[in-house]
């Protein structure tokens, strides 16, 4: 059972373009929704991350926009460069006996192209 | 100055064999983390420990033994490897406070590969 549903799998977006990526998630006792970055041979780099308690979160070219009635997430990424080509993983956390449990979707390949 | 460091970067071995993967983290954190990324990329979490305690265990056989030395180490023993446990595997860690959950911070993994 997916708890975290990611789409597309994959998205070919040109130069200067905007990504978007969307997740939903299920589990209402998620209180954290970070975006993670992954370059071939790397390991999960954090991006931006939002609480539920926000709508919006921007930094730089990247935002999450967060619909908590919705249990939906995305990222957007603006004026898309060939450097952000990599694979994005959304993902969602909660407190679990007193630890935090990350549960991740199922990850979006984004090439930029010239 | 690597924060999440993990070696070896590469292990290929053969079915049956037993192998270690060392994690190390100078963050700082208290908490430290396992997880498989599977041939179509997916992300699992296998075991969660926190000052050197086991918090999750996520249904992993007991083939695999996570080892926590001290709260900047934690290394994972696999016994008698199978074909299925070829993956990437993952370290990460966070300050895991109780109250508010708290970004983690992965190394670059390791690639297993079973012959």
């Amino acid at each position: 059972q997916q708890q975290v549903k990611q789409s597309p799998q994959s998205l070919i977006v040109q130069k200067g373009g905007i990504s978007i990526i969307n997740c939903a998630y299920e589990n209402t006792a998620f209180d954290y929704f970070p975006w993670y970055q992954q370059f071939p041979g790397k390991g999960p780099a954090l991006l931006i991350a939002i609480r539920p308690d926000v709508s919006e979160k921007k930094e730089g070219r990247f935002t999450i926009s967060f619909n908590k009635s919705a249990k939906q997430f995305s990222l957007h990424i603006m004026d898309s460069q060939p450097g952000d080509s990599a694979t994005y993983f959304c993902a969602a956390s909660m407190i679990t006996s007193g630890n935090e449990k990350l549960t991740f979707g199922t990850g979006t390949r984004l090439t930029i192209i010239p | 100055d690597t924060a999440v460091s993990q070696t070896p970067k590469y292990l290929v071995t053969q079915m049956g064999n037993d192998k270690s993967i060392k994690c190390e983290q100078n963050l700082g954190h208290d908490t430290m983390y396992w997880y498989k990324q599977d041939s179509k990329k997916f992300l699992k979490i296998m075991f969660s420990y926190n000052n050197k305690e086991l918090i999750i265990n996520e249904t992993v056989p007991n083939r695999f033994s996570p080892k926590s030395p001290d709260k900047a180490h934690l290394n994972l023993h696999i016994n008698s490897l199978e074909l299925g446990d070829s993956a990437v595997y993952f370290c990460a860690s966070s300050q895991g406070e109780a109250v508010t959950t708290q970004p983690q911070h992965f190394g670059d993994g390791t690639r297993l590969s079973i012959l």
